[in-house]
């Protein structure tokens, strides 16, 4: 069965800090790999995604990067903030996969301590 | 641009009704998947309808159910609705297939 892990289960850090989530996934090649914020009380929102063949994607203060070889994704954040409280989770698309084809990890719940 | 629309934001039931769950996708997006997210499991796919036809569908008893209209607007329904039905349902939609942007869910809870 196709898996995503992902760790830590929760984090908590201090603002202004820097952080790392992982993603380890059983299955490959896929289409592309995602990773996500959740607010508390809203829907997923993209953070990056990410081909097969790229090792690295940012948006902002968000980096992702990815290992083929080890099969892990991390989604590292910079200098953080409060906003970044949230949940992050990582999904990988499945080659030639729809809807369907989406498996999700269970979240990195995070939080930001002033 | 308006984003992902879901209605109700919540709702609670008793165990043996049935319930109805809206999702209005992003204009000209065709496709709408349905995943149900609960803290043990995750997101969980649902379905996914583009062109008001079932494109796909997850591992679920037949309890849970959909459609989509002509206007790309799309129900859920659950009968007979169990304590573990008690989760955040979650509608995405896309132009084609891949989901790209998810609403904010319908949190239903089971009494």
């Amino acid at each position: 069965k196709n898996q995503v892990e992902q760790s830590p289960q929760s984090l908590i850090i201090l603002e202004g800090k820097n952080c790392t989530l992982q993603c380890n996934y059983t299955v490959s090649p896929f289409s592309n790999l995602r990773w996500y914020k959740q607010d508390t009380g809203r829907g997923p929102v993209s953070l990056t995604i990410m081909t097969f063949s790229e090792n690295t994607k940012s948006n902002g203060r968000y980096t992702a990067t990815l290992d083929a070889d080890t099969k892990q994704s991390s989604l590292h954040i910079t200098a953080s903030q409060l906003s970044d409280s949230a949940s992050y989770i990582c999904a990988l698309m499945y080659s030639g996969g729809g809807a369907d084809g989406l498996t999700f990890g269970k979240g990195t719940h995070l939080i930001i301590q002033p | 641009k308006a984003g992902v629309t879901q209605t109700p934001r919540y709702l609670i039931k008793t165990r043996g009704q049935q319930v109805t769950l809206s999702c209005s996708p992003i204009s000209g997006h065709r496709s709408v998947s349905w995943y149900q997210q609960t803290p043990g499991q995750g997101l969980q796919f649902l379905f996914e309808y583009f062109s008001e036809t079932q494109r796909n569908k997850g591992n679920f008893p037949g309890r849970f159910s959909g459609r989509q209209f002509s206007n790309s607007r799309s129900e859920m329904n659950v009968s007979t609705l169990e304590l573990g039905d008690s989760a955040l349902y979650l509608c995405a939609s896309s132009p084609q297939g891949q989901p790209q942007h998810f609403g904010d869910g319908t949190r239903l809870s089971i009494l």
